[in-house]
């Protein structure tokens, strides 16, 4: 079945605990991205790949980071988490920009 | 920077009437338009993709309209039903940037 695994579903860390949520897609896709959903802010891109060890940064790149060494795999890492950073994440792909894009199940992150 | 607004409040409508949702985008001009439907707590789900020279396009009983000269998309559902209940989120491309999504609520 195509899609889009994120994993974890749910988590609650401390604040400079440093985390990783993964994103793994088995469609070849070559375009991923994250994003973080808030309650009257929408969808706010994080960072986005292009393709394997191509990525730039969104709109709120701020105490992310990201790495893409092979196709299907488009990690988020927070290195140093604070409660602002506190969020529902979804990874996103597609073969490329213009299509049609496939999401996660969504990571609900609690910083304390 | 580029952006994509949709109005924020939420849109109320009776079974059966026809629901009308804008899209405006600024400071670029994508040329494709997405649109996806969010059920509460799940991912994004696409349901219908625009090009820039393509005026119009239908499927079942969705339609969405591009208008480059207005910068808006509008994207409307008919014959609407409760089951079409959920927030509607708009999509440019280049980098895939949304909107904060209008919320649909269809009325028995």
């Amino acid at each position: 079945e195509a899609q889009v695994t994120q994993n974890p579903r749910y988590l609650i860390t401390v604040t400079g605990k440093k985390l990783t949520v993964t994103c793994s897609q088995n469609m070849n896709h070559e375009y991923m991205s994250w994003y973080r959903q808030d309650p009257g802010l929408g969808l706010r891109q994080i960072y986005y790949s292009m393709n394997v060890e191509v990525t730039d940064k969104g709109d709120v790149p701020e105490g992310y980071k990201v790495s893409r060494k092979e196709k299907r795999n488009f990690p988020l890492i927070l290195e140093s988490p604070s409660p602002n950073q506190t969020s529902l994440y979804f990874c996103a792909s597609s073969p490329r920009t213009a299509m049609e894009a496939f999401f996660g199940q969504g990571t609900r992150l609690t910083v304390v | 920077s580029q952006k994509i607004e949709q109005n924020s409040e939420a849109l109320n409508i009776q079974e059966g009437k026809t629901a009308t949702l804008t899209c405006n985008y600024t400071n670029y001009s994508p040329a494709y338009l997405q649109w996806y439907r969010q059920d509460p707590g799940r991912g994004p789900v696409f349901l219908l993709l625009i090009r820039e020279n393509e005026k119009e396009k239908r499927k079942e009983r969705l339609k969405v309209t591009f208008d480059t000269t207005l910068k808006q998309s509008l994207f409307h559902i008919t014959a609407s039903q409760p089951a079409d209940s959920a927030t509607y989120l708009c999509a440019g491309t280049g980098k895939l940037i949304f909107g904060q999504g209008t919320t649909l609520q269809v009325k028995p």
